[in-house]
């Protein structure tokens, strides 16, 4: 199995520019989320998933799209990039919720300029 | 939000030193995990504590779980180069709407 994979593994963008950072899981969990890490904040919940056709908000949604059309995958939008949206982003599954080890992917460093 | 706190955010130590790395909140938790980050990858998870005044071992490194199942502490005897890393707490809310929130995580530096 390879587990979460994320891709690409580094992208430089524009302020305004979009763009889809992708991640797929082969592990068959219901359970997939999308996770900002910045220095000296730790991880933060952007959206969610607890199944296919079924997406939440987490704390920090402002400026994100998601979908789940597939319990492989489950894409993350930038519509308009910004500055602000600077970071490492993280895709992580687990079998059905929070409550349980999540399982991540390797990480999509984003600069926005 | 239920918020977490770790301490130290940054440590770095000599290789054979023991160490402890705290994790607090004033909130109440069902459980707590701690994973560890290595650079250029994503957290994987070390262990999960339940249970109020629990400890778990794992090879060198001992876990426990408050009481009160407000805070948790990792303790690492004789550091070694390899535990280098970022070290994140994880608490899982209680009900059944359980939320997993992050600690801020503390970087730590083993030095041969």
């Amino acid at each position: 199995n390879a587990g979460v994979t994320q891709t690409p593994k580094f992208q430089v963008l524009k302020t305004g520019q979009s763009m889809t950072l992708q991640c797929a899981q082969d592990m068959n969990h219901e359970y997939m989320s999308w996770y900002r890490q910045d220095p000296g904040m730790g991880l933060r919940l952007i959206h969610y998933s607890v199944g296919a056709g079924i997406t939440d908000q987490g704390e920090v949604p402002n400026g994100y799209n998601v979908s789940r059309s597939t319990t492989e995958d489950f894409p993350l939008r930038l519509l308009s990039a910004a500055p602000s949206q600077t970071s490492v982003y993280f895709c992580a599954s687990s079998y059905s919720g929070q409550g349980e080890t999540q399982y991540f992917g390797p990480g999509t460093r984003l600069l926005v300029l | 939000t239920q918020l977490l706190e770790q301490s130290p955010q940054f440590l770095s130590i000599q290789e054979g030193e023991n160490l402890t790395v705290y994790c607090n909140s004033s909130s109440v938790f069902s459980s707590l995990q701690w994973y560890r980050q290595e650079p250029g990858e994503g957290p994987v998870l070390l262990v999960t504590v339940v249970t109020g005044g629990e400890v778990k071992k794992l090879k060198r490194l001992t876990f426990q779980f408050g009481d009160a199942r407000k805070d948790s502490s990792l303790h690492i005897t004789a550091a070694q180069p390899g535990d280098t890393g970022l070290y994140l707490c994880a608490g899982i809310s209680s009900g059944s709407a359980r939320q997993l929130t992050f600690g801020s995580g503390t970087q730590l530096t083993v030095l041969p």
